[in-house]
């Protein structure tokens, strides 16, 4: 079944450096990526998302890319700040767009 | 005001106990969803309601059993919790089922011991 990999399972950056975090699907089909971040003891809450039409979206200090042909998407934080610090999870959709995979998720600690 | 609410928060219970977890929306999205996450294994869907009375078994549906009799809430059942169910289970909605925003509860933290 399709799968989801979430290359980084921490990330230590200095504040104000940009962070990456880069995750593959299999499944050519997929449509939709979405990225949510959950701090501790907390749900997730929705970050960004991107929609295999385009392949750049950016929302302020956030952008994510989108490699169709690698089957690879990716998240960028730019000017980090230490309350970015927290678990990222990417995803992917499968079949009906309301069921997602998720990735096991990358912690991010911005150092100040 | 966009909130998922989950209760209870924490939980303990024993082997073999029923368990409820309920969850509530204010948004009146028409699905919503229940996970679980558990370390190195992250979230896994349990159970999917496209709306009321319209209940999909998720990836791990075995063991329990859901309720939605209106759309605001969703009840995730546990009849005779085992210790491999102990975990911290989500639920969360969204609006429609076209790839759009989940938004999530803080939560349940459920121990069986």
């Amino acid at each position: 079944g399709e799968k989801v990999e979430q290359h980084e399972s921490t990330l230590s950056v200095r504040e104000g450096d940009s962070a990456v975090i880069n995750c593959t699907y299999t499944d050519t089909a997929s449509s939709y990526f979405p990225w949510y971040k959950q701090e501790a003891g907390k749900g997730l809450h929705f970050v960004i998302d991107i929609r295999s039409n385009v392949d750049r979206k950016q929302s302020q200090r956030l952008i994510v890319l989108l490699d169709k042909k690698a089957k690879r998407f990716s998240l960028h934080i730019t000017a980090t700040q230490p309350e970015d610090s927290a678990i990222y999870f990417c995803a992917v959709n499968v079949g009906d767009n309301s069921k997602l995979i998720w990735g096991l998720g990358t912690s991010l600690v911005v150092n100040p | 005001d966009m909130k998922v609410t989950q209760m209870p928060r924490y939980l303990i219970k024993r082997m073999g106990e029923n368990v409820l977890l309920e969850c509530g929306q204010d948004m009146s999205h028409e699905t919503m969803y229940w996970y679980r996450q558990d370390p190195g294994l992250g979230l896994q869907l349990i159970y999917i309601s496209y709306d009321v009375d319209s209940n999909s078994e998720g990836d791990i549906p075995k063991g329990y059993r859901v309720s939605r009799k209106k759309r605001e809430h969703f009840s995730l059942i546990l009849d005779s919790a085992k210790t491999n169910q102990t975990s911290v289970y989500f639920c969360a909605s969204s609006l429609g089922n076209s790839g759009n925003t989940l938004y999530f509860g803080e939560g349940s933290r459920l121990i069986v011991v």
